[in-house]
């Protein structure tokens, strides 16, 4: 069992709210991802660290924003929920970006649906 | 375009059989293969990670092949148990960015009934 931890589980809110999703890893891992997730659909990468002060966008676009002031924390913020933002969200952490380092470890998950 | 497809899109088999999926992939440059099982409600988790140079890995009662110069890998579930019912995603990254970008396929829903 990975030790990358996602809160909350499940996430039910009305249009306009600002939320965010809690991730954090005590795995001292550095490299950090958001990736987001429909009902059989492939992950698609929306956000990624590579450490503390560094966020890059991913593959997908996003309305959501990111920060990462420490290591072990990458939480994801969306300012005014949609309900096109209804998804599934998963955090992962991976030591390396190459060979068995980049074996990305995930959370849980956050399951969101914006009314 | 690269792209990760994966077959079939949903099986249902009895516990106890072998089944078979698939992945084929135009990825490239290619740097490896990785199957990843993904429980409902929950996030991947990494099974197998295999490189050009290696044709197969197991762990446990998985067992994966890659074919490189073809572009296909399979997992191979032997014995399956009602716990392997889940979806089982063919990932393939490249060397082609510092990110060493993932490419994920949608998975193959398995469902083992008793």
């Amino acid at each position: 069992e990975a030790d990358i931890y996602q809160t909350p589980r499940y996430l039910v809110i009305g249009t306009g709210k600002k939320i965010t999703l809690e991730c954090s890893q005590t795995m001292g891992h550095d490299k950090m991802y958001w990736y987001q997730q429909d009902p059989g659909m492939e992950l698609h990468l929306i956000h990624y660290s590579y450490g503390v002060n560094s966020t890059e966008k991913g593959d997908l676009s996003s309305e959501s924003t990111v920060s990462r002031i420490r290591t072990e924390h990458f939480p994801l913020t969306l300012e005014s929920a949609r309900p096109s933002h209804t998804s599934q969200y998963l955090c992962a952490s991976s030591a390396g970006t190459s060979g068995e380092r980049d074996t990305q470890y995930f959370g849980p998950g956050t399951r969101l649906t914006v009314l | 375009k690269n792209q990760v497809e994966q077959s079939p899109q949903s099986l249902i088999i009895l516990e106890g059989k072998n089944c078979t999926l698939q992945c084929n992939y135009t990825v490239s440059p290619f740097s490896n293969l990785r199957w990843y099982k993904q429980d409902t409600g929950r996030g991947p988790v990494s099974l197998t990670i295999m490189t050009f140079s290696e044709n197969t890995k197991s762990n446990g009662r998985y067992t994966a092949t890659l074919d490189a110069d073809t572009k296909q890998s399979s997992l191979h579930i032997t014995a399956s148990q009602l716990s392997d019912s889940a979806s089982y995603i063919c990932v393939v990254s490249d060397r082609g960015s510092t990110l060493g970008r993932l490419y994920f396929g949608r998975g193959t829903q398995l469902t083992v009934w008793p």
